[in-house]
């Protein structure tokens, strides 16, 4: 079965500090990833996919095939960044998801 | 920018009552999804819905669930008889095509089943 890891639960950092948000998925092959991202009251949205290798609100994912890892970062983190992060791998017609983790920047 | 729309945004039932629950999918889209969240925990695949039939679906998608698309807007989720463990936040999603599998999501329905 397949699984998508996030480690952290929680993370708490200060602003205009780096940000490291990491995740772990278990397909060997090629995986197709994303990051969803939720802040407060709002809805799930995407924030990367792998395959298009962008930058958004400053964030950037790199694959890493040998540590089967996704993760996310950003170098200065904003308040506004504040949100559940989720970790999402596309294989058999849906979305697995990881845990989430909730991100906090304090001021 | 079109968007996926759910009603309810909370439903409250007693257990073993039928619920239904609604979404409006993007208009051109051509693949349809329902996820689920209990408190505290990830997010879960429920099924999957392309050209009017059931495409994928998970060990939790069991009898008492059912989805339909009784017309050319609306993806319905119905339970049938629902338990105490049924409540959860439910998610539709939506997507386009085949080339990208990003999969628009829905603002929820809180299910609350007393």
């Amino acid at each position: 079965a397949q699984r998508v890891t996030q480690p952290e639960k929680l993370l708490s950092v200060f602003k205009g500090a780096p940000v490291e948000l990491k995740c772990n998925y278990s397909y060997s092959g090629s995986p197709e990833l994303f990051w969803y991202v939720q802040y407060s009251r709002q809805r799930l949205q995407l924030l990367l996919r792998h395959i298009s290798r962008e930058s958004i609100k400053g964030f950037t994912a790199d694959l890493n095939k040998g540590e089967t890892s996704f993760h996310l970062k950003k170098p200065f983190a904003q308040e506004e960044d504040s949100a559940m992060y989720y970790c999402a791998q596309y294989r058999y017609g849906k979305l697995t998801f990881g845990q989430g983790t909730i991100l906090t920047v304090h001021p | 920018e079109p968007e996926v729309t759910q009603t309810p945004s909370h439903q409250v039932t007693q257990m073993g009552q039928e619920v239904i629950l609604r979404c409006v999918p993007i208009s051109n889209h051509l693949y349809f999804y329902w996820y689920r969240q209990i408190l505290g925990q990830k997010v879960e695949f429920l099924v999957s819905f392309y050209n009017n039939e059931i495409s994928e679906k998970s060990e939790i998608f069991d009898d008492q669930f059912s989805v339909e698309r009784p017309d050319g807007s609306n993806f319905t989720l119905k339970i049938r008889s629902t338990k105490l463990e049924d409540s959860a936040m439910y998610f539709c999603a939506s997507r386009f095509g085949l080339i990208y599998n990003e999969q628009f999501f829905g603002p929820g329905t809180r299910l609350t089943v007393l």
